[in-house]
């Protein structure tokens, strides 16, 4: 089945600065990748997500790029602000698998 | 719209009593999911459903049952909890024909003892 690989486990940042934080896939019949953030104490939510059919896709400050030969892609965080600290996951699906396959988390501080 | 609800929000167990957690939500999805999320473990699918009357085993089922009687409800149930089962459980729904995006509940705090 598919495994997702997240990296890295935590990762500290100077706000203004920006964040980046990859996963890999295994399966490449993969074609769905969200990105959820999860605050402290709540619950994971949507952030962006992008399709196999497109290698990048931007949503103001935050951008996905998808490298579906290498088969990993990647989460991109402008101009960090204190509000982006937070837990991130990554997952993958595919077509007719009805289930989502999450990476470990990042947990991203950013620091004022 | 309320989205998706849990209940009940913590709870203590000691080794071997039984609980059931409820998940309801009020967006007509066809899918709903039960997750446990532990430190550096990310969130690993315990069962999941994709309509009323179905379920299939997620990636760790063992030691939970569940049941979709009704398509706005997924219950998980413990049958004798052990201290392994200690975590953070969420449910989430999605529409059908995905993958899309899955909403999540506010979680169940959940202890063994």
């Amino acid at each position: 089945g598919e495994n997702v690989e997240q990296h890295p486990s935590t990762l500290s940042v100077q706000e203004g600065d920006s964040a980046v934080i990859k996963c890999t896939y295994s399966d490449s019949a993969s074609n769905y990748f969200p990105w959820y953030k999860q605050e402290l104490g709540k619950r994971p939510q949507l952030i962006i997500d992008i399709r196999s059919n497109v290698g990048e896709k931007k949503d103001q400050r935050i951008a996905v790029t998808l490298n579906k030969t290498a088969k990993h892609f990647s989460l991109h965080i402008t101009e960090t602000q204190p509000e982006d600290s937070a837990v991130y996951f990554c997952a993958a699906s595919t077509v007719g698998a009805q289930k989502l396959v999450f990476g470990q988390g990042t947990r991203l501080t950013i620091n004022p | 719209n309320a989205g998706v609800t849990q209940t009940p929000k913590f709870r203590v167990l000691k080794t071997g009593q039984s609980m059931t957690l409820l998940c309801a939500q009020d967006m007509n999805h066809e899918y709903m999911y039960w997750y446990r999320q532990d430190p550096g473990m990310g969130l690993r699918l315990i069962h999941y459903s994709v309509g009323e009357g179905t379920t299939a085993k997620g990636e760790v089922p063992d030691g939970y049952n569940v049941s979709r009687l009704k398509k706005q409800n997924f219950l998980l149930g413990l049958e004798s909890a052990a201290p392994s089962q200690t975590s953070v459980y969420f449910c989430a729904s999605s529409v059908a024909g995905g993958p899309f995006e899955q909403f999540f509940g506010p979680g169940t705090r959940l202890t063994v003892l």
